[in-house]
């Protein structure tokens, strides 16, 4: 266990729709990445959080957002949602903002149907 | 396009055996190296990370080491057990805060 949990485990919604992900950082952990894994396009970066504040973007499409929160947790909306959408979402967290070993959490499974 | 891969897609390995699982970079901006386990159905799960001023780390049972001078990477697994079946990522950081991760390495273990 990493310490990084998130939440729902599973989501299935409808093209067009918005749903939310969230995620609780590791205690005394900063900073929060969000990360999307398809089988075609592997693990890939979307966004970070360090403090309450945006430090670093990724693949992030448009229609997807996120923001952490004053007690640290995060949220990813995504929004309009297509089928290719489909996917493993994962939070991780470090200590810090900088080069840092990066927790996983368990992972939200998305299905667009 | 992305500068970290691993060489092999899949690597079956008999039991109490040693594993090497290699990945390959390009960045040589790179200066941190990550090894994550990923389980089926689990999120990646820390191995063991290595820095560029180094060329060796140790943890147990895995062992990590760090060729700069042909950016390559591999991870050793001594004494490969069942529970060591899974998708091995190795991921840098430029200094720009992200990982980047290559395609992974799914790592079967034979009875």
């Amino acid at each position: 266990d990493s310490g990084v949990t998130q939440t729902p485990k599973h989501l299935i919604t409808a093209t067009g729709q918005r749903v939310t992900l969230r995620c609780s950082p590791r205690s005394g952990d900063l900073s929060v990445y969000w990360y999307q894994q398809s089988l075609d396009q592997g693990l890939q970066f979307l966004i970070q959080y360090y403090n309450g504040e945006e430090r670093a973007k990724g693949n992030i499409l448009e229609r997807f957002s996120a923001q952490q929160f004053p007690d640290l947790h995060s949220e990813l909306n995504l929004s309009s949602l297509e089928l290719g959408d489909s996917a493993l979402y994962f939070c991780a967290s470090s200590s810090g903002q900088g080069v840092q070993t990066q927790y996983f959490g368990p992972g939200t499974r998305l299905l667009v149907l | 396009g992305e500068s970290v891969g691993l060489h092999l897609p899949t690597l079956s390995v008999q039991e109490g055996d040693n594993s090497i699982i290699n990945c390959a970079y390009s960045n040589s901006a790179s200066d941190y190296f990550i090894w994550y386990k990923q389980e089926s159905g689990k999120g990646p799960q820390f191995i063991i990370d290595i820095r560029s001023n180094m060329d060796k780390r140790q943890g147990q049972r895995v062992t990590v080491l760090l060729n700069k001078t042909v950016k390559h990477l591999s991870l050793q697994i001594a004494a490969t057990q069942p529970g060591d079946s899974a998708v091995y990522f190795c991921a840098e950081n430029r200094g720009d805060y992200k990982l980047s991760f290559g395609a992974g390495t799914t790592v079967t273990v034979r009875a």
